[in-house]
């Protein structure tokens, strides 16, 4: 099955800063790559996703890279606000396990 | 549109009883699934639909048994609870098994 590693667990930056997370997979086959945010108490929701065949995709203050030959891709948020603090998510899919692969979260922490 | 619904929101369970953990949606998706989300773990597939009649195993199924009679509901049975389940639960669907899946706002089990 999909190995799937999630870099840092924990990050905290100040309001304004650049955040970036990592998130390793390790199936070659996976073609969709997206990121998910989970606010206190509540599901995952989607912010961003990347599929394959496109190196990298920005949506105002979001942006996720993908580097296939490296099976690797990142989340980051430029000019972060309090808003940001959240667990985020990567989830790589693979369509011979006909299944997301969760990783295991990280906790984005911005501080005033 | 109140695209998925879970309920109950909290259940606390005694060892060896058995309950349904309800998930409907509104969106006329055809890919259902529910994940249980632990500490440090993020979500792991415990049984998914790919459409009415249809389910499959995803990583942690046993203890657990679901069924799609339509294409809205989805619920999940736990036979005989065990501490080990103690979990959120998440339901989630979308349109195919790579697009954005909606979550819905999960149900908090206690099993004592």
């Amino acid at each position: 099955g999909e190995n799937v590693e999630q870099h840092p667990s924990t990050l905290s930056v100040q309001e304004g800063d650049s955040a970036v997370i990592k998130c390793t997979y390790s199936d070659s086959a996976s073609n969709y790559f997206p990121w998910y945010k989970q606010e206190l108490g509540k599901g995952p929701q989607l912010i961003i996703d990347i599929r394959s065949n496109v190196g990298e995709k920005k949506d105002q203050r979001i942006a996720v890279t993908l580097n296939k030959t490296a099976k690797h891709f990142s989340l980051h948020i430029t000019e972060t606000q309090p808003e940001d603090s959240a667990v985020y998510f990567c989830a790589p899919y693979t369509g011979g396990g006909n299944k997301l692969t969760f990783g295991t979260g990280t906790q984005l922490k911005v501080e005033l | 549109n109140a695209g998925v619904t879970q309920t109950p929101k909290f259940q606390v369970l005694k060892t060896g009883q058995s309950m349904t953990l309800q998930c409907a949606q509104d969106m006329n998706h055809e890919y259902m699934s529910w994940y249980r989300q632990d500490p440090g773990m993020g979500l792991r597939l415990i049984h998914y639909s790919v459409g009415a009649g249809i389910t499959d195993q995803g990583e942690v199924p046993n203890g657990y048994n679901v069924s799609r009679s339509t294409t809205e509901d989805f619920p999940l049975r736990l036979l005989s609870a065990a501490p080990s389940q103690t979990s959120v639960y998440f339901c989630a669907s979308s349109t195919f098994t790579d697009t954005e899946a909606f979550f819905g706002q999960g149900t908090r089990l206690t099993v004592v």
